[in-house]
């Protein structure tokens, strides 16, 4: 089966600039998170997915950060606007439901100059 | 909130050593405890896990060890190869979110030498 996909996987802005990822996840997976993996230390979750409704947003920046899923399957994470300190990996991932395995994707890593 | 803690951070072997990688987590609710491989550049994939009714579990060359009482669970891993070389990841979750809010260990680096 396919796995997680996101894109891009690269991105270099300059602050103050807009970015935006997007995921993809499995097939049939209901479930649906993004996390943020700063260099040297394990992923955060920044926003939970259940369908189409954020049931967990309590670690993201709603100043600057907000995401989407429409429809219940591709998911958005948009910053604007990004600061220096926002560099790192965003990891999307997905599972069947919240009792199953998570399935990572490859990650966007972001820098902002 | 659950906090995890893994040690070491850094962890050199020589091939075909054993390899043992420990956490502790501060939520006596947490039930579910899964680990996770990532190679340089790539995306974090599940190696093993492990839930609290059991102590311990074994997939070939790879096992988990939980202790509730002490709330730490540890990472084995034998006859170690230069592909497991990577950055291994502990994470614990309660049961009131079921698996889904997982807290991650900082990770550690493992380095196997042929």
């Amino acid at each position: 089966e396919a796995g997680v996909v996101q894109s891009p996987r690269y991105k270099i802005i300059e602050k103050k600039q807009p970015v935006a990822f997007w995921c993809n996840p499995i097939s049939g997976h209901n479930t649906l998170y993004w996390y943020l993996q700063n260099l040297g230390q394990g992923p955060e979750l920044l926003i939970r997915y259940e369908n189409e409704e954020a049931v967990d947003d309590s670690q993201l920046p709603k100043d600057r950060f907000s995401a989407e899923r429409l429809k219940g399957v591709d998911s958005t994470l948009k910053i604007q606007p990004a600061e220096l300190g926002d560099s790192a990996v965003y990891l999307c991932a997905s599972s069947l439901d919240i009792h199953n395995e998570q399935f990572f994707g490859p990650g966007t890593r972001l820098t902002v100059l | 909130g659950e906090n995890v803690e893994q040690h070491p951070s850094t962890l050199s072997v020589q091939e075909g050593d054993s390899a043992v990688i420990k956490c502790t987590y501060s939520d006596s609710a947490s039930n579910y405890f899964p680990w996770y491989k990532q190679e340089l550049g790539k995306r974090p994939q599940l190696i093993i896990d492990i839930r609290s009714n059991v102590g311990e579990k074994k997939d070939q060359r790879i096992a988990v060890t939980l202790n509730k009482t002490a709330k730490h669970f540890s990472l084995h891993i034998t006859e170690t190869q230069p592909e497991d070389s990577a950055v291994y990841f502990c994470a614990a979750s309660n049961p009131g979110s079921g698996y889904s809010t997982l807290t991650f260990g900082k990770g550690t680096m493992l380095l196997v030498s042929p």
